[in-house]
């Protein structure tokens, strides 16, 4: 089955600096891969997500990008700010079926100090 | 915006008792999952759920679990004896409503804290 690894576990920037969380995924049929934001107390919520048949996608100071041989894609936050502190999720989703579950990485902390 | 609501918000129960998990998913979307994350841990996959039956489950999902949708709302995971192991955030996730092109995209409730005694 799919397995997906996130790194770093924790990472601290100081307030308008970017910061960048890696994931890496082992099942090549993967062909959706979701971000979510999860805020203490919190469901995970959707931010940005990109298909295979895409390389880079952006969306304001979020972006994400997708290196399919490789078989890693990263989240880009850029000019961050303190609101953007939470834990962050990277997921991948096997196109063979509809039915599409999610298998995430473990979570990067992020903290962003003023 | 519509989202997914879950009840209740925190559980406490006793090892071995039946607990039930409520989800009203958004209006109209057709997929249903429930998830669960034990502290520090990454989320996991436990069901999905369409056309009123299960589409798939993970070894997770043994015989003490269930899932049911018994009305046009609500979307329920039952946990039938429940083990301290069981402990964990679980969360109900929906998606796709019919003539709209976001078929991926899944959306969380903000999850019930089950806590077994």
């Amino acid at each position: 089955g799919e397995n997906v690894e996130q790194h770093p576990s924790t990472l601290s920037v100081q307030e308008g600096d970017s910061a960048v969380i890696k994931c890496t995924y082992s099942d090549s049929a993967s062909n959706y891969f979701p971000w979510y934001k999860q805020e203490l107390g919190k469901g995970p919520q959707l931010i940005i997500d990109i298909r295979s048949n895409v390389g880079e996608k952006k969306d304001q100071r979020i972006a994400v990008t997708l290196n399919k041989t490789a078989k890693h894609f990263s989240l880009h936050i850029t000019e961050t700010q303190p609101e953007d502190s939470a834990v962050y999720f990277c997921a991948a989703s096997s196109g063979t079926d509809s039915w599409g579950k999610l298998q995430f990485g473990a979570g990067t902390q992020v903290v962003v100090t003023p | 915006e519509p989202e997914v609501t879950q009840t209740p918000s925190h559980q406490v129960t006793q090892m071995g008792q039946e607990v039930i998990l409520r989800c009203v998913p958004i209006s109209n979307h057709l997929y249903f999952y429930w998830y669960r994350q034990i502290l520090g841990q990454k989320v996991e996959f436990l069901v999905s759920f369409y056309n009123n039956e299960i589409s798939e489950k993970s070894e997770i999902f043994d015989d003490q679990f269930s899932v049911e949708r018994p009305d046009g709302s609500n979307f329920t995971l039952k946990i039938r004896s429940t083990k301290l192991e069981d402990s964990a955030m679980y969360f109900c996730a929906s998606k796709w409503k019919v003539g709209t092109s976001g078929i991926k995209e899944q959306f969380f409730g903000p999850g019930t804290r089950l806590t077994v005694l």
